[in-house]
């Protein structure tokens, strides 16, 4: 049973246009989430988080946004780089689970020139 | 700052051998988890600690896998016997509750393992 899915295995921009990657949740325990990204050989890297208090959430190009009602997330990114090119990972977690991670299957991001 | 270190980097090894995977943890942080990445099933937490102790290790596959934290400063994934469908990335994480629980973990650039 997927609890953090990201349906888009792949999504491709170009340079300078907004990156917008989703994902939907199914446990309505989840209280915080969070975006990692992931460059191949190495481990994914923090980029991103947000409490369920919050439906936005801004750090440099990058935002996420909550949406509770529709246990939907999304990570926007403005303007797009092509070092942006990476796996992004969608990562939820219950407050009093000790920080126990649920990863969504990750989408490939590709920024082209 | 020295991140998350994991060694070694790359494992390759008969079926039926030991396999041990060692992980230092950020100075400072509190709880260490043990994560498996494979194409079937992503990234999966396999068991985590907090203050060294063993907190939930229901996602730790077999018997055959055991993991330990002797100190705050290294943990070990242990894999006897191996087999090849324990092949995978392994990833290790570390994070500081800190003032606030609500804190992000940061991961070591895994152990690829092969298993022939």
């Amino acid at each position: 049973d997927q609890q953090v899915k990201q349906n888009s295995p792949s999504l491709s921009v170009q340079e300078g246009r907004i990156s917008i990657l989703n994902c939907d949740y199914t446990n309505s325990m989840f209280d915080y989430f969070l975006w990692y990204k992931k460059y191949p050989a190495e481990g994914p890297t923090f980029l991103i988080s947000i409490s369920s208090i919050k439906d936005k959430n801004e750090d440099g190009r990058f935002t996420v946004f909550l949406n509770k009602s529709a246990k939907h997330l999304s990570l926007h990114i403005v303007p797009s780089q092509p070092g942006d090119s990476a796996v992004y990972f969608c990562a939820a977690s219950v407050y009093n689970q000790g920080g126990k991670l649920i990863f969504g299957q990750g989408t490939e991001l590709s920024v082209k020139p | 700052d020295a991140g998350v270190i994991q060694s070694p980097r790359h494992e390759v090894t008969e079926m039926g051998q030991e396999v041990t995977l060692r992980c230092k943890p950020i100075s400072g942080h509190n709880s260490l988890f043990w994560y498996r990445q494979t194409m079937m099933r992503g990234l999966e937490l396999l068991i985590y600690f907090n203050n060294n102790v063993p907190i939930d290790d229901s996602g730790m596959p077999e018997d055959r896998f055991s993991a330990k934290m002797p100190n705050a400063s290294f943990s070990t994934l242990k894999i006897q016997p191996s087999e090849p469908r324990d092949s995978a990335v392994y990833f290790c994480a570390s994070r500081s509750t800190g003032v606030s629980f609500n804190q992000p973990q940061h991961f070591g650039d895994g152990t690829r393992l092969s298993i022939l």
